[in-house]
């Protein structure tokens, strides 16, 4: 079973700045997976970015990055060069095996022109 | 490929009414779970269905919930005797394979927005 936590509700960000996104998970799983998720208003999921638990190196797609640190389960999310098309829902997600995803409560982030 | 497909998108009914959710999975996928969404949550698991068979059920609700993937046809999440707490988006999910060693990503579909007057 898995707990995942944001603790942020909304953030904001300018547009072309950086912004950081929180989530803390706990897990008995030795073996595991973590997601980042972007809803927009669409209510469309999207996936933005995964990490292997047993992967050392960050994960990043373009402008998305994230810091994974394990020890203290900790899996934030980096958005640089952040685009009024940024602006969503985004959920933090934990996963073990293929099924059974366990998201937080989410982060309502808004892009300032 | 088409993605995930979930009709209706909307669905309004009234108390007491049931409501039928259907979801038809990527092509390929054999795997489909299904998720609620109340307002302002996160999505929550329900049930994990492989074709003709429930793998995994422990987020459903004990009664008026139940779903179903037959061998041919889409995936149904049927609701008796609905009541406002139900007013929630209802996601659906598909991969093609499950295993507990790797991970399979879910592709979601777009979601199905119930309410109950």
């Amino acid at each position: 079973a898995q707990t995942v936590t944001q603790s942020q509700p909304e953030m904001s960000v300018q547009e072309a700045e950086t912004v950081t996104l929180s989530c803390t998970y706990d897990t008995s799983e030795s073996d595991y997976y973590l997601f980042w998720y972007k809803q927009p208003p669409s209510r469309q999921m999207i996936l933005v970015i995964r990490q292997e638990a047993y992967k050392q190196q960050n994960a990043t797609e373009n402008r998305f990055s994230v810091n994974f640190q394990k020890a203290a389960k900790s899996f934030s999310l980096k958005i640089s060069d952040s685009q009024l098309g940024d602006a969503a829902m985004y959920f933090c997600a934990a996963g073990a095996g293929s099924y059974q995803l366990t998201f937080g409560k989410g982060t309502k982030l808004s892009v300032i022109p | 490929n088409a993605g995930v497909m979930q009709n209706p998108r909307h669905l309004v009914r009234r108390r007491g009414q049931e409501a039928r959710l259907r979801c038809s999975p990527m092509k390929g996928h054999s795997h489909v779970y299904w998720y609620r969404q109340l307002p302002e949550e996160g999505l929550k698991f329900m049930v994990y269905l492989q074709k003709e068979n429930i793998i995994d059920e422990s987020g459903m609700p004990k009664e008026r919930f139940s779903a179903e993937f037959p061998k041919e046809g889409p995936s149904i999440l049927r609701i008796q005797q609905v009541v406002r707490g139900d007013s929630a988006a209802y996601f659906c999910a598909s991969s093609p394979r499950a295993s507990l060693r790797t991970y399979n990503e879910q592709f979601f579909g777009p979601g199905t927005r119930l309410t109950v007057l």
